[in-house]
């Protein structure tokens, strides 16, 4: 297993913030990264794959960088709907794995 | 626009088996891989396998001994069983789609809802 570490567990912020959320993995998975955004009750929704490509419908300020073992989201500009929880995940090697999430909620 | 449903008993007995079905609308299940995920407090989120309709499967190591995943294409539907369950399956569980462009992809583009599945006797 390739195990995913994200940072931080929790992060608050208000609106119009620039927030950055960080995925560690355990040893190089190029860039076979997925970001997804998950609100209570709702199943996760893909946001970014392959490290940086944004999903077709997904905002522009949602963006992903990184390659090998670290990662990046990035939000531009905070908006309201955009409180929520984010993993990670690789399909680097099976298994594929998820990061712990990273809770962003309202300062 | 490919549409997920999962369905199944939201309440299973210790020692049983799980069995969940994945009704997939707006598309053909052949034309995709499917997977099932879950979610629970304690685990986070955790894939626990696929299928290709053509029969190629994979499963993660910790459940492989006890998962099986199927697909009926007359329905369009893929199931999952789990055996032997404990209170540690109790979850949500999510089936989900891999998206093909160029090649596979091993990422999930469409999700079901989620089902939650509670092991109590």
């Amino acid at each position: 297993d390739i195990p995913m570490t994200q940072s931080p567990s929790t992060l608050s912020a208000s609106v119009g913030d620039t927030v950055t959320i960080t995925c560690r993995a355990s040893q190089s998975i190029s860039s076979w990264l997925a970001w997804y955004q998950q609100k209570p009750g709702k199943a996760p929704k893909l946001l970014i794959y392959d490290a940086s490509t944004l999903q077709s419908g997904v905002p522009s300020r949602f963006s992903g960088s990184g390659s090998g073992t670290e990662f990046t989201l990035t939000i531009s500009s905070l908006q309201p709907d955009d409180f929520a929880t984010y993993y990670c995940q690789h399909y680097n090697s099976y298994p594929w794995t998820f990061g712990q999430g990273t809770k962003v909620e309202i300062k | 626009q490919v549409q997920l449903q999962e369905s199944g008993p939201g309440l299973v007995k210790p020692s049983e088996t799980l069995s969940l079905t994945c009704s997939v609308s707006g598309g053909s299940i052949s034309n995709s891989k499917w997977s099932w995920i879950r979610q629970s407090p304690g685990k986070g989120l955790e894939w626990i396998g696929y299928i290709y309709y053509i029969g190629d499967t994979n499963y993660n190591p910790s459940l492989e001994s006890r998962v099986t995943i199927s697909i009926d294409r007359s329905k369009n539907q893929f199931s999952l069983k789990l055996r032997s369950v404990t209170a540690a399956d109790t979850a949500v569980y999510y089936c989900a789609r891999h998206p093909y462009s160029n090649d596979w992809s091993y990422y999930f583009d469409y999700w079901g809802r989620g089902t939650l599945v509670t092991v109590s006797s």
